[in-house]
């Protein structure tokens, strides 16, 4: 079946040090991972995305990293700032429409 | 363009009442999608239209819940004689093609008391 596994739950860093989100994907015909973003009370704001050709994306301090034969496919976000608090979706695309989302990631920037 | 609008972004209601929230997707956006989320957990797909089109519907959409794109550009869900157990975020989401980003919009709030 179509599932997408998040870890961790939640996080907490050090404002200045960088935060790792893992999510595992059942389907290895996947092809389409992105990353929301997600604050209290608002919709989910894409911040990166990663197609299964590439095995890594950077946008300045955000960065995903894919590992199409583990499966699994990480988001990176290095010299945390406390706007970096929300909570964490990561997505696959498994050839249908839809998106199947994982169970999110609380992030907490400690100052 | 400002981005995917959603209407209203709050909605109390009583028990058994019907409900109907609107979506305005990006203008050249051809797919539009219903999501649910609860809290706590992620979005959970409900429905998909290309165009006026509802091509796929999730096991999540029940009877009482129907939606429509009647000229391919805003749409709607409506859920009739509304239960507790439907109060969640209903977002919408819009993209150009697929596998491409899915743009949300903010989100209707449901609440049944």
């Amino acid at each position: 079946g179509e599932n997408v596994e998040q870890h961790p739950s939640t996080l907490s860093v050090q404002e200045g040090d960088s935060a790792v989100i893992k999510c595992t994907y059942s389907d290895s015909a996947s092809n389409y991972f992105p990353w929301y973003k997600q604050e209290l009370g608002k919709g989910p704001q894409l911040i990166i995305d990663i197609r299964s050709n590439v095995g890594e994306k950077k946008d300045q301090r955000i960065a995903v990293t894919l590992n199409k034969t583990a499966k699994h496919f990480s988001l990176h976000i290095t010299e945390t700032q406390p706007e970096d608090s929300a909570v964490y979706f990561c997505a696959a695309h498994f050839g249908n429409e839809k998106l199947t989302f994982g169970t999110g990631t609380r992030l907490t920037i400690i100052p | 363009d400002t981005g995917v609008s959603q209407d209203p972004r709050h909605k109390i209601t009583k028990r058994g009442q019907n409900v109907t929230f609107r979506c305005d997707p990006i203008s050249e956006h051809n797919r539009l999608y219903w999501y649910r989320q609860t809290l706590g957990q992620g979005p959970e797909f409900l429905t998909y239209f290309q165009n006026e089109a509802q091509l796929e519907k999730s096991r999540l959409l029940s009877d009482r819940f129907s939606a429509e794109r009647p000229k391919g550009s805003f749409s709607t869900l409506e859920i009739q004689r509304t239960e507790q157990g439907d109060s969640a975020m209903y977002l919408c989401a819009s993209s150009l093609t697929t596998p491409d980003t899915q743009y949300f919009g903010p989100g209707t709030r449901l609440t049944v008391l």
